[in-house]
Formats: structure tokens, sequence, C-alpha cells
């Protein structure tokens, strides 16, 4: 059970703008910590697609974006690619824990 | 070119060590935290350690304090995770990443290693 919540799976078609979203609590996303995005592709590590919340690195495109309000963060990809099909995760610190933390991940199926 | 390239991965038997190791290029080490990020077969991504820019300051997931061990060599560009009594559990692959700033918690991590999988199996 992982310490920030993601939806299992999200689909979307071509052009289509889909949102993920990425559930904490007082310990984490509502104390104000930063949310940060990745991206994984089937056989990949890890891509940074979103940082502090709503930053993106060099490179990522701006149909990306990132959000966060209250206990909760969200990532928003527009005009959906079939590149776009991967696994989502978003990452905090826990102040309980005194660490960072994953969501589970959430696929995105692009139709 | 900005690179992390991970070693040491392999088969072990419960209760043994093993020692990783990741090569850092490109980029200035000593102004960077350091991470260990792990995932399991099919499963999500771990926050396995942290470790600031000096190496003084350490920090680990909470199920692994006492089993593994983080550490640096700022003069030669290495980061390592010695990893003692291991499980079944512990078999992932483990990656190796960079953080955007000071903090391996706080952060996020814009590079990261291909990965080496640890086995743990009898």
């Amino acid at each position: 059970q992982s310490v920030l919540t993601q939806p299992p799976s999200v689909s979307g078609a071509p052009g289509q703008r889909v949102t993920i979203s990425c559930t904490g609590n007082s310990s984490n996303i509502g104390a104000d910590y930063d949310v940060h995005w990745y991206q994984q592709l089937p056989g990949t590590a890890p891509k940074l697609l979103i940082y502090d919340s709503a930053n993106r690195p060099s490179g990522v495109p701006d149909r990306f974006s990132g959000s966060k309000s209250g206990t909760s963060a969200s990532l928003a990809i527009a005009g959906l690619q079939a590149e776009d099909e991967a696994t989502y995760y978003c990452q905090s610190f826990d102040s309980s824990l005194s660490g960072a933390v994953f969501g589970g991940g959430t696929k995105l199926t692009v139709l | 070119e900005v690179q992390l390239l991970e070693s040491g991965g392999g088969l072990v038997q419960p209760g043994e060590s093993l020692r990783l190791s990741c090569a850092a290029s490109g980029f200035t080490f000593t102004t960077y935290a350091m991470a260990w990020v792990r995932q399991a077969p099919g499963k999500g991504l771990e926050w396995v350690s942290a470790i600031g820019t000096s190496g003084k300051h350490t920090y680990y997931a909470d199920s692994l304090k006492g089993q593994f061990t983080i550490s640096r060599d700022n003069s030669k560009n290495t980061l390592s995770l010695q990893m003692n009594s291991l499980r079944v559990e512990d078999t992932a692959i483990y990656y190796c990443a960079k953080s955007t700033g000071g903090s391996g918690r706080l952060r996020g991590f814009d590079i990261w290693g291909q990965g080496t999988v640890v086995t743990v199996s009898s």
C-alpha cells in the first residue's frame, strides 16, 4: 500500500486530455512538500516529467503539466499521443517516514 | 554527456551480501545529493536511500535501516550501496538517481542509471 494513492489505470483517445491524480495526506503533499512526476516506458528507467509540482525539465513537451492543491496533485497530459502510453509515478516527501515516497503508479493506455 | 552507470548486481542466496556501485559522469557530482530507488518485478518504484552532497548525511527507508548502507566517494564520482542480510523480497532492479538539488529526499530525480538487477533466491 503506497503512501501516495494513484489510480491504477487511465485511458484516452489520441488528441484527448487526461489527468492522473496523486492523493496524499497531511504528512506529505498536504504539508506543502513538492510533488514530482515520472514517466516509465516498459523496460526503461523512469524519466522526470515534472519537478517541484509544476515545472518541466528542458526537453519535456508543454503538453505535460502539473498542479498541486491541498493533499493532492495532478498530472495533465494534453493532446494524447501513442508514445505517451506508459506508467506514470508521483513522488513527494513524507515527514512521518522522513523519506521520499512514490505513488503506486498509473498505467496510461492510448486507445 | 550526463550519465549514471550502475554495476554489481547479480544472483545471491538469502542472507548474503552485495555491493552496488554507480559511476557518475558529465556533471559536478559534489553539487548534488544522490539516491537509490528500486523496483521489484512487476511492481512500482520504491525509494531506498539517499545521501547528501558531502556524504555526511544519509537516509534510509524505514524497512531497510540497519540492512543497507549508502556511501559516496566524491574523489571518484562514485555512489555505492552495501546490502547485507539480503532477503527474497529485496529482489529488484536497483536504480541510481541524481537529485535536482541538495536533497535526496525532497527533490526530484532528473538523471537515472539503466539499473542493475539483484536477484535473491535459494
